[in-house]
């Protein structure tokens, strides 16, 4: 298994970055992903979720509406569109994937390494 | 929203040392869907345990994971100097997933 994200960067306040995850070494379409990010030094935040077929999608309240979450099952990717970006939303962006124990209630078994998002002017 | 709170902070303990951690939620969590983490500095996060009790592939047997409702317990009964590292605990029973704010386990 293996999940690679990319499209972090520097970004101004109020401009949009879209991050992207892409899956190998498993069924993609078999699971649940999710992003998850960490501001640096500090604690974990979940950010998003998306079922397999992409018809379960749920965001966390701090990014609700500025958000959106989607995933492309026939290239293997998922991806995160986000808008309105704000200096709070300085963090390392981890896409993860669910286990395959409990459905889409899995944990998370494996995690990509994180791409830095840096909104700043 | 379950809202989890871990105990304690920091823990300051000697390999070989047995360490104990806390995981409260507000309120119960479905199907006991706790899951537990462990990550070191510059990497990311790695699944321990899930749905309280369930060590994931290639967990050593130190690693233990317990309890049911709101209250949940991590616990390494040896520790290794490999485990110094912070470990944070999940619900996974909610689709809105949520995280403790993490407990960092120090060499004493």
């Amino acid at each position: 298994v293996q999940l690679v994200e990319s499209g972090g960067g520097l970004v101004q306040p109020g401009r949009s970055l879209r991050l992207s995850c892409a899956a190998s070494g498993f069924t993609f379409d078999d699971y649940a992903m999710h992003w998850v990010r960490q501001a640096p030094g500090k604690g974990l935040e979940w950010v998003s979720g998306i079922s397999w077929h992409s018809g379960t999608i749920d965001y966390a309240d701090s990014v609700k509406g500025r958000f959106t979450i989607s995933r492309d099952n026939a290239k293997n990717s998922l991806y995160l569109q986000m808008n309105s970006l704000r200096a709070e939303d300085t963090a390392f962006y981890y896409c993860a994937k669910v286990g395959a124990d409990y459905g889409d209630y899995g944990a998370f078994d494996h995690w990509g390494q994180g791409t830095l998002v840096t909104v700043s002017s | 929203e379950i809202v989890l709170t871990q105990s304690p902070g920091t823990l300051s303990l000697s390999p070989g040392e047995r360490a104990t951690l806390s995981c409260r939620a507000t309120q119960s969590v479905p199907g006991n869907y706790l899951a537990w983490y462990q990550q070191k500095p510059g990497q990311a996060p790695n699944l321990l345990i899930y749905a309280a009790s369930n060590r994931a592939t290639g967990i050593p047997d130190r690693f233990s994971g317990s309890g049911s409702g709101t209250d949940f317990t991590l616990t390494i009964s040896r520790l290794e100097p490999e485990d110094f590292a912070v470990y944070y605990c999940q619900q996974h029973g909610r689709s809105v997933r949520t995280f403790g704010q993490g407990t960092k386990v120090e060499m004493k």
